[in-house]
């Protein structure tokens, strides 16, 4: 099964600060990767899908790209609206499987 | 609006079998392709897909629980349903329903479930 590894496991941020965030795949997975931002008591929310299509109502301070098995996450401008934990996702027809997370605390 | 929501037992006892079900409103009925897909979450694990359920009734399940879950549809009732059998402290979690159609995915709030005797 393929494996998604996420870094960093927690990232200190501040307001007005540009963040990345990265997802590794243990094998070449095309395009098949979403990023999901989730606050606590919540239900994942779809952030980007395809690696980089915006979902829609998504503000475009979130950005997603990569190809093949490395795939970064980029939100330009933080708002305290976006602090919560980050999730990287690859899906395909009969699996799926979900990176550890990435917690974006206060700095 | 798109709606589900997951019910069930918040407590079940190890060994004993987790039943969920998964309500969807707001969604027509044979309104183009659709499923249901299970996950569940714990602070130790994280996100954990369990399985996902087609209208047709075909299912594919995470290999690490296949040998104990079922997931099934009822596309009249406009819901799914999860059983997981043989359970212990290590099913405890928050269980999700996510219903996908067309280019859309709506999740559930989720319920939380305890294997506690």
């Amino acid at each position: 099964d393929i494996q998604m590894t996420q870094s960093p496991s927690t990232l200190s941020a501040s307001v007005g600060d540009r963040i990345t965030i990265t997802c590794r795949a243990s094998q070449s997975i095309g395009r098949s990767l979403a990023w999901f931002q989730q606050k606590p008591g919540k239900a994942p929310k779809l952030l980007i899908f395809e690696v980089s299509t915006l979902e829609n109502g998504v503000p475009s301070r979130f950005s997603g790209s990569g190809s093949g098995t490395e795939f970064t996450l980029t939100i330009s401008n933080l708002q305290p609206d976006d602090f919560a934990t980050y999730f990287c996702h690859h899906y395909n027809s009969y699996f799926e499987t979900f990176g550890q997370g990435t917690k974006v605390e206060v700095k | 609006q798109v709606q589900v929501q997951e019910s069930g037992p918040g407590q079940v006892k190890p060994s004993q079998t987790l039943s969920l079900t998964c309500a969807v409103s707001g969604a027509s009925i044979g309104g183009g392709y659709f499923y249901y897909t299970w996950i569940r979450q714990t602070a130790g694990t994280g996100l954990e897909y369990i399985g996902r359920v087609y209208p047709n009734g075909s299912p594919t399940y995470n290999p690490s629980l296949k040998s104990r879950v079922t997931i099934t549809v009822d596309t009249s009732k406009k819901q799914s349903s999860l059983k997981l059998t043989s359970v212990t402290a290590a099913d405890t979690a928050m269980y999700f329903c996510r219903y996908s159609f067309g280019t859309s995915d709506i999740w559930g709030q989720g319920t939380l479930v305890t294997v506690s005797s």
